[in-house]
């Protein structure tokens, strides 16, 4: 799977927008691009994924370049909850685990 | 619905001992992934299953390490003899059908081991 780099520490002021950006240039056709986040204590929580197109939840939106090599995932209005580890993983669809390959992530700051 | 489920979330051991971690998926879900986060550290694989088959089970550490899933849903790591470089959070996560792409993978909360 493709590699993926992400900045260590980003923060945001509550109630803003948090951008956080994820640097995948050797992604190839095959594969998705999937965003993870953990609080403190709890397991990763599962929040957008896509493949080409841009990708909008009740969590977050993802964006995606048209070259594929990189992507921003935006929290729309970041809350003191909203402080975690984001994970930007790049994972194949065709392979046959399916495992998710987890980097070191960002770790985004919320202040009020 | 119910999420991903493990027991216990904390399990404290004397090293040499042996302990399961169980893990119970998302009902219907037939792809089941054990992971590994050590303090401070990212999150280790361990072992995929489909179905009762581990077709995945490169990230075990070793041969102390073993996990077993019955009926398609359950599944059970056990660590023999454990070892206080173990101590850690134990994860599993369960996807459904097929285990390509589309399909993310839900985490459980957790174990936390605690070798002694």
């Amino acid at each position: 799977d493709a590699k993926t780099t992400q900045p260590t520490s980003m923060d945001c002021a509550e109630g803003r927008a948090a951008n956080l950006p994820c640097n995948h240039s050797t992604i190839s056709g095959n594969e998705y691009v999937y965003w993870y986040r953990q609080i403190h204590s709890q397991g990763p929580q599962y929040i957008i994924h896509g493949l080409k197109n841009n990708e909008t939840n009740e969590m977050a939106s993802l964006i995606i370049t048209e070259d594929r090599k990189s992507s921003t995932l935006i929290l729309p209005h970041a809350t003191l909850r909203d402080t975690a580890v984001y994970y930007c993983i790049v994972r194949s669809r065709s392979g046959n685990t399916g495992k998710l390959i987890f980097g070191q992530g960002t770790t985004l700051q919320v202040k009020p | 619905g119910a999420g991903v489920s493990q027991s216990p979330s904390n399990k404290v051991t004397e090293k040499g001992k042996d302990v399961e971690l169980r893990c119970d998926p998302i009902s219907g879900h037939t792809a089941l992934y054990w992971y590994r986060q050590s303090l401070g550290q990212g999150l280790e694989f361990l072992i995929y299953f489909q179905g009762n088959s581990a077709p995945d089970k490169s990230g075990l550490p070793s041969d102390r390490f073993s996990a077993e899933r019955t009926g398609g849903s359950v599944s059970t790591l056990t660590i023999q003899r454990t070892q206080q470089e173990d101590s850690a959070v134990y994860l599993c996560a369960s996807s459904s059908l097929p285990p390509g792409g589309n399909s993310p993978l839900h985490f459980g909360n957790g174990t936390r081991l605690t070798v002694t």
